[in-house]
C-alpha cells in the first residue's frame, strides 16, 4: 500500500451506534489530519496530530473522538451521532515541517459517512 | 482569520484550451503557502501545486501554473491544453507559515467545478 489509505469507503451507521474510521499513511510523515467535507461546504479541520500529540482541535463535538496511537495511524471514534454529521471524512498527512515551506498535505480518499 | 474565496462556482471549457481558476485571499500575515488541490468524484483530495509568499517566480508543474499576485492577494490556477480527465472539484487553499500550532491548518475555499467537454 502506497500514500494514505482509509477505512471503511462508505459506512452507515444508526445515531445509536458506536464506530471508528482508520486512516494509514505509508509516507512516513509525522503529522495527520482529520477533516470533514459535508455538500456545499468547504473543508473544515476536525483535529490535527504532530508526532502523535494532538496539537489541534477546532472546537468538535465529544461525540467525534479521535486516536493516534503512532505516526502512521490516526483513528476517528464516532458515537451517536446526528444525520447532520453525515459527510465525507478526509484523513490527510504531512511532514510536519512548519518553517520549510510547501510541506503540502497528502489526502486519502475519504470515507463517506451516511448517519441515519 | 484567514479567508479564501472561489467566486466561479463551475467552468466549463473545451478540451485542449486553457482555463483559469480564481482565487483570492485574505490574511495579515505576511508567510503564508498558497495551495490548489483537485478532487475528482472519487472523493481524494489531489494536490497539484504550491506558492509559498516569498516565492518570486510564479509556480509550474506540468500543465499547471499559479498566477501569484501578492498585491492583490490572488493566486489564480491556470491549467492549460485541458483534458476530459481534468474534470473535477478544484480547492484552492492557504496555511500560515510560522512556528505556532495554527500553522497547521490548510483553510479552504469551497471549491471551483470544473467540466472540460470535449
Amino acid at each position: 500500500e502506497t500514500g494514505v489509505t482509509q477505512t471503511p469507503r462508505h459506512l452507515v451507521m444508526g445515531m445509536t451506534n458506536k464506530k471508528s474510521l482508520k486512516c494509514e499513511q505509508h509516507l512516513g510523515h509525522n503529522a495527520m489530519y482529520w477533516y470533514k467535507q459535508s455538500a456545499k461546504k468547504p473543508l473544515e479541520l476536525m483535529f490535527v496530530y504532530s508526532l502523535e500529540e494532538r496539537v489541534e482541535n477546532n472546537s468538535v463535538p465529544s461525540r467525534f473522538s479521535p486516536e493516534c496511537p503512532n505516526s502512521s495511524h490516526l483513528f476517528l471514534h464516532l458515537h451517536t451521532l446526528q444525520p447532520e454529521d453525515s459527510a465525507l471524512y478526509l484523513c490527510a498527512s504531512s511532514q510536519d515541517r512548519v518553517l520549510a515551506g510547501g510541506n503540502e498535505q497528502f489526502f486519502g480518499p475519504g470515507t463517506r459517512l451516511t448517519v441515519l | 482569520a484567514q479567508k479564501i474565496t472561489q467566486t466561479q462556482p463551475g467552468m466549463f471549457v473545451q478540451e485542449k484550451e486553457a482555463v483559469t481558476l480564481d482565487c483570492t485571499y485574505d490574511t495579515s500575515d505576511q508567510s503564508y503557502g498558497l495551495f490548489w488541490y483537485k478532487q475528482p468524484s472519487s472523493g481524494e483530495m489531489i494536490f497539484l501545486i504550491y506558492q509559498g509568499s516569498y516565492d518570486e517566480q510564479n509556480a509550474t508543474e506540468g500543465r499547471y501554473s499559479l498566477n501569484f499576485q501578492k498585491a492583490r492577494k490572488s493566486a489564480n490556477l491556470v491549467i492549460s491544453a485541458s483534458q476530459l480527465g481534468d474534470s473535477a472539484m478544484y480547492f484552492c487553499a492557504m496555511r500560515l507559515l510560522s512556528n505556532s500550532n495554527s500553522g497547521y491548518a490548510l483553510n479552504f475555499g469551497k471549491g471551483t467545478s470544473l467540466l472540460v467537454t470535449p
